[in-house]
């Protein structure tokens, strides 16, 4: 166990609709990192927070949005639903000491979001 | 860009024999690269990371990788198999991106341990 914890573990919704995820970072971490594992895929990277400022996004649509709190958890929300979105998102966290490079990330079990 | 390729999208091996996960990595600078294990329906647990400190990395659960610059490899490697081994492995490299780093993931190894 990482310590990195998800909720809610499962989640249905309907095309258009909007869904917050949560994360809770391991203790002492100050950094969180978002990725959308579709299925029979690697994860891929959505964007990534620091002192709650988004800090490094991948290739997603503005609909795809994030908030870090102070004290280090966070949201993942996304808009306007489509049934692509349907897949495993992960959250990770990290601790940032000086430069980003080679920090490792320790992973959370992921919400299984499913578009119907 | 970074990016890793894992060569075999499927290994299968028996009990008590090595596992060999294969790597290759492109990277314009010294990279950092990871391997991380999912058991079904779970989340992502690290095995190892190198950073340039040693070519030859111990993880968790006897398993170890060398990272070889002159060939591009990072192969994942275990003298022998376990049943609980089986589930999917990703090899992984670190980027910097927009102040922050991204983790970038290849394609994914199912790994098959049978009796």
């Amino acid at each position: 166990e990482t310590g990195v914890t998800q909720s809610p573990t499962h989640l249905i919704k309907t095309r258009g609709q909007q869904v917050t995820l949560r994360c809770s970072s391991q203790s002492g971490h100050n950094t969180v990192s978002w990725y959308q594992q579709a299925l029979g895929q690697g994860p891929q990277f959505i964007f990534q927070y620091y002192r709650e400022e988004e800090n490094g996004r991948g290739n997603f649509p503005p609909r795809f949005s994030g908030l870090q709190f102070p004290n280090y958890s966070s949201e993942l929300n996304v808009n306007a639903l489509e049934l692509d979105d349907s897949a495993l998102y992960l959250c990770a966290s990290s601790l940032r000491v000086g430069g980003a490079l080679g920090e490792t990330q320790y992973f959370g079990p992921g919400t299984r979001l499913l578009v119907l | 860009a970074q990016s890793v390729t894992q060569l075999d999208s499927h290994v299968s091996v028996s009990e008590g024999t090595p596992v060999l996960l294969r790597c290759n990595y492109s990277s314009s600078y010294s990279p950092s690269l990871f391997w991380y294990v999912q058991h079904p329906n779970k989340g992502l647990q690290l095995l190892l990371k190198y950073t340039s400190a040693a070519t030859l990395v111990k993880g968790i659960n006897g398993f170890e990788a060398e990272f070889k610059k002159s060939e591009t490899s990072f192969h994942l490697t275990k003298p022998s198999a376990h049943m609980s081994d089986a589930a999917e492995y990703f090899c992984v490299v670190s980027e910097l991106t927009g102040g922050g780093n991204k983790l970038t993931f290849g394609t994914g190894t199912q790994l098959k341990v049978e009796l």
